[in-house]
């Protein structure tokens, strides 16, 4: 079963910092680019940082730009998001999800919360 | 920023056709993806590159492109068809973005 399973989320204080990671299984991971996408509850969803496939090349929306970093581990199958410096308004369900056949988002993790609140 | 802009929500008895738009300036250049988002769930893929349909999506989803405005039609509406619907697409620049999202209700 193709499943992306994300971990790490929790209650923080603002200005400190946190890694999530996205556990891949049932396809080749180091095939695929992968994607961060945020929701705070209630609201929409908010695109936040992608990866190539070898890990080589990212982005990242400008709001998190030189605060997050993403990564990947191929070997271990893991994509992460690195969050330093967070911020109240960083408080959502974080899912990880991978651009499949034509860059859709085909495959979706069940999101981590994270809490920025003093 | 770029923006995707969506009616915030549509209304629809069982049956009938619902559609939903969503509108930005760069549409006509890039790709539209569409999303479906149920409550305490993660979004599912319904629509991709305007108008293909992945496996296990009904045929009343469809997807379609005119200019700088694409439409998710939902043809003989269910009641599992409420959800919330977004599209998605990406800028000049290569980052991508999520519409403002669209709360449809099945009366």
């Amino acid at each position: 079963e193709v499943q992306l399973v994300e971990s790490g989320g929790d209650l923080v204080q603002p200005g400190g910092s946190l890694r999530l990671s996205c556990a891949a299984s049932g396809f080749t991971f180091r095939s695929y680019w992968m994607h961060w996408v945020r929701q705070v509850p209630g609201k929409g969803l908010v695109w936040v940082s992608r990866i190539n496939s070898d890990g080589s090349d990212t982005d990242f929306a400008d709001s998190v730009k030189g605060r997050f970093t993403i990564s990947r581990d191929n070997a271990k199958n893991t994509l992460y998001l690195q969050m330093n410096s967070l911020r109240v308004e960083d408080t959502a369900v974080y899912y990880c999800t991978r651009a499949g056949r034509h860059d859709g988002f085909d495959v979706w993790g069940q999101g981590t919360m994270v809490t920025v609140s003093s | 920023s770029y923006e995707l802009t969506q009616t915030p929500s549509v209304s629809v008895s069982p049956g009938q056709t619902a559609r939903i738009t969503c509108s930005g300036d760069l549409l006509a250049k890039q790709y539209v993806y569409w999303f479906q988002q149920k409550p305490g769930q993660a979004p599912t893929l319904i629509i991709y590159t305007d108008s293909e349909r992945p496996s296990g999506i009904p045929e009343r989803f469809s997807g379609s492109s005119s200019g700088t405005t694409v439409t998710l039609t939902i043809s003989g509406v269910q009641a599992e068809d409420e959800a919330d619907y977004y599209c998605q697409s990406a800028d000049n620049s290569g980052t991508y973005v999520f519409g403002t999202g669209t709360k449809v209700t099945v009366l």
